[in-house]
């Protein structure tokens, strides 16, 4: 079975502080996909990333980047420099290849305080 | 990335009523569709699977009688909340899936709220 684990429920820090959500995944296949999105107060789901499991390359984009860690089955989220419309829920998620279906984690809300 | 709306964004209802949610895709075709539902600072749980032409195949505790999937064609699927009740309220996300890089497409969500 499939598991994604978000332990932190809600974290708070003052804007340009830089903050890491971690992600934590369960799986027994060894090709499977990773993605994090984010979901604002509006409700819409917004896609940042997505990483398949042989590419263990951490990610810059910005002011975000990601550390995929295959040995302790982690793939954090680190936003550097914090700013107030980073404020939102982060989901992680995971997908095998070919089933489609995502597994979601139960999300970490983040408030960025000015 | 693809494009997907859903319609209406937002509905109440009283209790007993049925609602229709629509979930078009519009800028391609996808054969797999995905509708979850989202309670109130809870994470996204898949309701059910379904692919174009076919039955939708439903998660465990979904009642397939309450909520009617009907992916009629590749650009439009619909899901149809039965004789709603308070406990149905819950914002609906439908997404379209690609086999290309096991990526999904969210619409924007409908919330519905039932009297």
């Amino acid at each position: 079975a499939q598991k994604v684990t978000q332990a932190q429920t809600e974290i708070s820090v003052v804007e340009k502080e830089d903050v890491t959500l971690d992600c934590v995944y369960e799986t027994r296949d060894t090709t499977y996909y990773l993605f994090w999105y984010k979901q604002p107060p509006s409700g819409e789901l917004v896609f940042l990333i997505r990483r398949n499991s042989f590419d263990e390359q951490n990610e810059i984009s910005g002011r975000y980047s990601w550390n995929f860690q295959k040995s302790t089955s982690s793939f954090n989220f680190t936003i550097t420099a914090s700013q107030v419309v980073d404020s939102a829920v982060y989901f992680c998620a995971l997908t095998l290849t070919g089933a489609n279906n995502l597994f979601f984690g139960t999300g970490t809300r983040l408030t960025v305080i000015p | 990335g693809a494009v997907v709306s859903q319609h209406p964004s937002r509905v109440i209802c009283k209790s007993g009523t049925s609602v229709k949610i629509e979930c078009r895709s519009l800028d391609f075709q996808a054969t797999t569709m995905f509708w979850y539902r989202q309670f109130p600072k809870k994470s996204l749980m898949l309701m059910a699977t379904s692919n174009e032409g076919s039955k939708a195949t439903y998660e465990q505790g979904v009642e397939k009688d309450k909520f009617l999937i009907n992916h009629a064609s590749l650009t439009l699927s619909t899901l149809t909340v039965t004789s709603a009740h308070p406990e149905d309220s819950s914002f609906y996300i439908c997404s379209y899936g690609t086999s290309v890089y096991n990526e999904q497409f969210f619409g924007p969500g409908t919330r519905l709220t039932v009297l």
